[in-house]
């Protein structure tokens, strides 16, 4: 039963444009919501976070925004750059369990 | 500062074998993780421990066993390899609510 989905595997944006990523979680437990960059051949890096007490938290280009109430959340980066094409994971994490439990990725590509 | 240092990198093992992938971390982290990350699968937790001498099973434990005997390192075995083990493994820390990661072992099971 997978506990977090990012519906889409992958996603193609020009670039300058905004590149919104997205993910659903269905465990009402989860308290903090993490988004993590991996590049092929490295492990995945940290890039974002919020906690459940917040709807949105900006660092730089990166946005990400929380719908506690559809168990949604999303990333937005603005302006997309041909450096942010990686794969991307969402995350969700009980602080109560520290289990971190992962989305399935969706591969960004940034086009020139 | 090292961080979180997987070894080996590479490894081809035939069905049936046994190997252990070591996970090293000099970040003084309570927490540690194993994953598997497979095509449309993210990554799926193995195994995990929350200090020195304990373990649990996470997502997908079937077919290893680890082991935490000092804090530094949390090791990943698999008694008897099969083509289902095919993968690529990653190993965390986890400090708060930030997760640390290696760069990875790719395992090939043929």
């Amino acid at each position: 039963d997978q506990q977090v989905k990012q519906n889409s595997p992958s996603l193609s944006v020009q670039e300058g444009r905004i590149s919104i990523l997205n993910c659903d979680y269905t465990n009402s437990m989860f308290d903090y919501f993490l988004w993590y960059k991996k590049y092929p051949a490295e492990g995945p890096t940290f890039l974002i976070s919020i906690s459940s007490i917040k709807d949105k938290n900006e660092d730089g280009r990166f946005t990400v925004f929380l719908n506690k109430s559809a168990k949604h959340l999303s990333l937005h980066i603005v302006p997309s750059q041909p450096g942010d094409s990686a794969v991307y994971f969402c995350a969700a994490n009980n602080q109560g369990a520290q289990k971190l439990v992962f989305g399935q990725g969706t591969r960004l590509t940034i086009n020139p | 500062n090292a961080g979180v240092t997987q070894t080996p990198k590479f490894r081809v093992l035939k069905t049936g074998q046994s190997m252990t992938l070591l996970c090293a971390q000099d970040m003084n982290h309570e927490y540690m993780y194993w994953y598997r990350q497979d095509p449309g699968m993210g990554l799926r937790l193995i195994h995990y421990s929350v200090g020195e001498g304990t373990t649990a099973k996470g997502e997908v434990p079937d077919g290893y066993n680890v082991s935490r005997l000092k804090k530094q390192n949390f090791l990943l075995g698999l008694e008897s390899a099969a083509p289902s083990q095919t993968s690529v493994y990653f190993c965390a820390t986890l400090q708060g609510t930030e997760a640390f990661f290696g760069q990875g072992t790719r395992l090939t099971v043929v």
